[in-house]
């Protein structure tokens, strides 16, 4: 049984902060990773998909991934209250196809 | 671009009763995922289709759930008979077939149902 788990928070960082987000998964052969915004009320939108060790960045976001150690983590720079929403870590294997979701993270950012 | 659409947004049935839901997938997209997200929980992958083909069904509650996806571009999701504890977010995504694309799910707005 494949497991994603989140801290649930409530994370809470002031205006313009960096917002650190985390992310461990239990099977090793998945491969693609990704990280989804909710805001209250609406669904999921990608923002941010990384496949190999390492840094990825896209603007204010920089998704980081450690194969090694199963984690997966989205860093948020200069983090503004429209920020604020549940972040929702997916995991991918290349040999089913479904993702795996975890609980999320609901961040606050604070003006 | 069109996104994904779904009806309806808001159902409310009692427990025992029926329901369908509809989703229409952003147009080309072959596959098409159909999501279950409890309150405060993470979206859970009930049924993907690729085309009007079953991929994964392994977490739909067969005994209740079914879903189809005839002429491989619209798809109905029902549960019967519904019980309280299906009230919850259905979720339809969609994405395009093959690659690195395959994993870019696009989310339509989610029918909320709520079983009394």
């Amino acid at each position: 049984q494949k497991e994603v788990e989140q801290n649930s928070g409530p994370l809470s960082v002031p205006e313009g902060a960096i917002a650190s987000l985390n992310c461990t998964y239990s099977d090793r052969v998945s491969q693609s990773f990704f990280w989804y915004r909710q805001y209250s009320g609406k669904s999921p939108e990608l923002i941010m998909s990384i496949y190999s060790n390492g840094d990825k960045e896209d603007g204010r976001f920089t998704a980081q991934l450690n194969k090694a150690s199963q984690y997966v983590s989205l860093l948020i720079r200069d983090s503004q209250p429209s920020d604020s929403a549940t972040y929702l870590c997916a995991v991918k294997d290349n040999y089913g196809q479904n993702f795996v979701f975890g609980p999320g993270t609901r961040l606050s950012v604070l003006p | 671009e069109a996104g994904v659409a779904q009806s309806p947004r808001y159902k409310i049935i009692e427990k025992r009763q029926s329901v369908a839901f509809w989703c229409n997938p952003i147009s080309g997209h072959a596959t098409l995922y159909w999501y279950q997200q409890i309150l405060g929980q993470g979206p859970k992958l009930l049924i993907q289709f690729q085309n009007n083909g079953v991929v994964d069904d392994s977490q739909l509650p067969k005994d209740r759930f079914s879903a189809e996806r005839l002429k491989g571009v619209d798809s109905t999701l029902k549960i019967q008979p519904a019980k309280l504890e299906d009230s919850a977010v259905y979720l339809c995504a969609s994405s395009l077939p093959g690659g690195t694309k395959e994993n870019e799910q696009f989310f339509g707005p989610g029918t909320r149902l709520t079983v009394l």
